[in-house]
């Protein structure tokens, strides 16, 4: 039990639409990061939230955006989706007792 | 610019013998190693991690060993299991308030053969 829970599980989208995935990560865990895994790949880091602020990002453009809220949850827009954008969507948790990373089961986005 | 590489895209080990999968870094900012498995539609399941001031840590069957002169460090499972079977990441970070940016290599596929 990873206490990190991401929904929805599979989806799918037409080129150039919105899409917003969600995370909900136990109290516990204050810092939240969300990574793109590509098939054949290891996750690759899109960016960190700590404290509802972003603090750090990966290679990612700006259509990729996210928010932090007061209760940990977490959510990972993207806009003018690309067939690239395909893949798997996965969400992080910090424990802060101690340097372990949690992940979800993430989400996996089909874009067509 | 990979910054952290598994050279071994796959290794194939007997049940009860050792399987050690290995893992190079480049940056001479990472503070912290981690280890995952992942199965196919499963997120990344934490295994280990080791601190780099640190040579060794272990953990029930799983030993990380890292060489930080080498910036090289490697996992080893005692006794290989069938279950065991699975992609596994080696994941490097800085630290601090950037603990959370993970850098993965390309990950192992490891198979254990009953």
């Amino acid at each position: 039990e990873t206490g990190v829970t991401q929904s929805p599980t599979h989806l799918i989208k037409t080129r150039g639409q919105q899409v917003t995935l969600r995370c909900s990560s136990q109290s516990g865990h204050n810092t939240v990061s969300w990574y793109q895994q590509a098939l054949g790949q290891g996750p690759q880091f899109i960016f960190q939230y700590y404290r509802e602020e972003e603090n750090g990002r990966g290679n990612f453009p700006p259509r990729f955006s996210g928010l932090q809220f007061p209760n940990y949850s977490s959510e990972l827009n993207v806009n003018a989706l690309e067939l690239d954008d395909s893949a798997l969507y996965l969400c992080a948790g910090r424990d802060i007792s101690g340097n372990t990373i949690y992940f979800g089961e993430g989400s996996w986005l089909t874009v067509v | 610019d990979q910054q952290v590489k598994q050279n071994s895209p796959s290794l194939s080990v007997q049940e009860g013998r050792i399987s050690i999968l290995n893992c190079d870094y480049t940056n001479s900012m990472f503070d912290y190693f981690l280890w995952y498995k992942k199965y196919p539609a499963e997120g990344p399941t934490f295994l280990i991690s080791i601190s780099s001031i640190k040579d060794k840590n272990e953990d029930g069957r799983f030993t990380v060993f890292l060489n930080k002169s080498a910036k090289h460090l490697s996992l080893h499972i005692v006794p290989s299991q069938p279950g065991d079977s699975a992609v596994y990441f080696c994941a490097a970070t800085p630290g601090g308030t950037s603990y959370g940016k993970l850098t993965f290599g390309q990950g192992t596929i490891l198979t254990v053969h009953p």
